[in-house]
């Protein structure tokens, strides 16, 4: 079956550091993505793991282990705006179907 | 802005009745995939197309069709309607259907369909 799993809420404080945590139970892999949603908009793409390690991109990183079938999402110098759905999905190994998780909403406090 | 148009915006219809969704993939993207996001819900992928075929099938009703043109713009056609199907539906569009190269997504800016 397919199950990915995400902390529904995550609180932080502005200027901290917060690591979102994924896990998930596929029945292929081929690659791990995040994406950042702000109430009733669009989804917009983060980053995009397919290889175990970490991939940095400005205040965002993102770590895979497909031994272990987790991934975080660890944003630095949290900053207000940044408060918002984080959605972990899966792309199977056919690379036509990408399954979202429920998705993790973090809320940026002063 | 991700390039991705879908219209309408906005959608209000009675139970029983038939709509149809339209989007624009950004320009040079073959896929096309379209997700429901009920309130308070993750993204259920229904369904995918490339370059005009199908090319996978998520939790997609037997009610719900899809379609994509030669002009690469996608229909997602809903009917007889049930209150459940209040949600967001989103069109996203990627360079290639899988495997190395065009693997983000882009989503449009999503049609919210109030069904009463």
């Amino acid at each position: 079956g397919q199950n990915i799993d995400q902390p529904t809420e995550m609180t932080a404080t502005e200027g901290a550091i917060v690591q979102i945590n994924c896990t998930y139970q596929t029945s292929g892999f081929n690659g791990l993505f995040w994406y950042q949603q702000h109430a009733g908009e669009a989804p917009t793409f983060l980053s995009y793991n397919v290889l175990d390690g970490l991939e940095e991109k400005g205040r965002f990183s993102s770590f895979l282990s497909r031994s272990k079938g987790y991934s975080y999402l660890l944003l630095k110098e949290l900053q207000m705006k940044d408060s918002a759905s984080y959605l972990c999905a899966v792309r199977d190994t056919g690379g036509f179907k990408t399954i979202f998780g429920a998705g993790t909403r973090l809320f940026v406090k002063a | 802005d991700s390039g991705v148009t879908q219209t309408p915006k906005h959608l209000i219809t009675a139970t029983g009745q038939r709509v149809t969704l339209r989007c624009s993939p950004r320009s040079g993207d073959l896929s096309v995939y379209w997700y429901q996001q009920s309130l308070d819900q993750g993204l259920q992928f229904l369904i995918q197309y490339y370059n005009g075929e199908e090319r996978a099938k998520g939790n997609i009703l037997e009610r719900f069709s899809a379609q994509q043109f030669p002009d690469l713009h996608s229909e997602l056609n809903l009917s007889s309607l049930e209150l459940g199907d209040s949600a967001l539906y989103f069109c996203a569009s990627s360079e290639s259907a899988a495997g190395a190269g065009g693997y983000e997504q882009y989503f449009g800016p999503g049609t919210r369909l109030t069904v009463t």
